[in-house]
């Protein structure tokens, strides 16, 4: 049972460069988030959807964008990639918000140059 | 707005008991839990307690829930150095709303 796959797992961007990092489940969950971790802060949420076709800003949306392309799978597009940007992300996903908590995937680790 | 403290750093010996503390601002949280997350690696989801519950065992995990001071606490017996780790308490006021989590705390086991 793989739970939250997350592609690629590590990535050097140049400033100013697009990407889209790809999270897919497979255990039927309603809810997808992502999350960015940086040392002394933590996880803050980025974007989440709470079911398909739905998405929502979290603490810190800004220079991000995501698609729910269905329910198996939640994409987060950075358009113009700043170092402020480099960090580890996480994709998770649960059955419902809140309740029983998250299943996490393994993570992207994200360097821009 | 809510908020999650937890100590940044907690060392101990294999085998003695370790306890790692975690206090949260918002009243009404619902459902509080107990992350862990290996070198590398995401987050693995260790254990979970509803606001009406004082306290949760499973196996050498014991969570401790003190609603008046929202005080969560994880102890982990007989303590193994694969126990070492970062740990992430999280909350969240209801069974609709997103986890908030604290910073972590680091647990290093020395042999």
């Amino acid at each position: 049972n793989a739970g939250v796959t997350q592609t690629p797992k590590f990535q050097v961007l140049k400033t100013g460069q697009s990407m889209t990092l790809q999270c897919a489940q497979d255990m039927n969950h309603n809810s997808m988030y992502w999350y960015r971790q940086d040392p002394g802060m933590g996880l803050r949420l980025i974007y989440y959807s709470a079911s398909e076709g739905t998405t929502d800003k979290g603490e810190v949306p800004n220079g991000y964008n995501v698609s729910r392309l269905n329910k198996r799978e939640f994409s987060l597009r950075l358009e113009s990639a700043a170092p402020s940007q480099t960090s580890v992300y996480f994709c998770a996903s649960s059955r419902q918000q809140g309740a029983e908590g998250y299943t996490f995937g393994s993570g992207t680790r994200l360097t821009v140059v | 707005g809510e908020d999650v403290e937890q100590s940044l750093f907690l060392s101990v010996r294999e085998g003695d008991s370790s306890v790692i503390n975690c206090t949260y601002t918002d009243s009404s949280s619902t459902y509080l839990y107990w992350y862990k997350q290996e070198p590398g690696a995401g987050l693995q989801l260790l254990t979970y307690i509803f606001s009406n519950m004082d306290m949760k065992q499973d196996q050498r995990l014991t969570v401790l829930l003190n609603k008046k001071d929202k005080h969560l606490s994880l102890r982990i017996a007989d303590t193994q150095t694969g126990d070492s780790a970062i740990y992430f308490c999280a909350e969240s006021y209801s069974g609709y709303s997103t986890l908030t989590f604290g910073k972590g705390t680091m647990l290093l086991v020395s042999p």
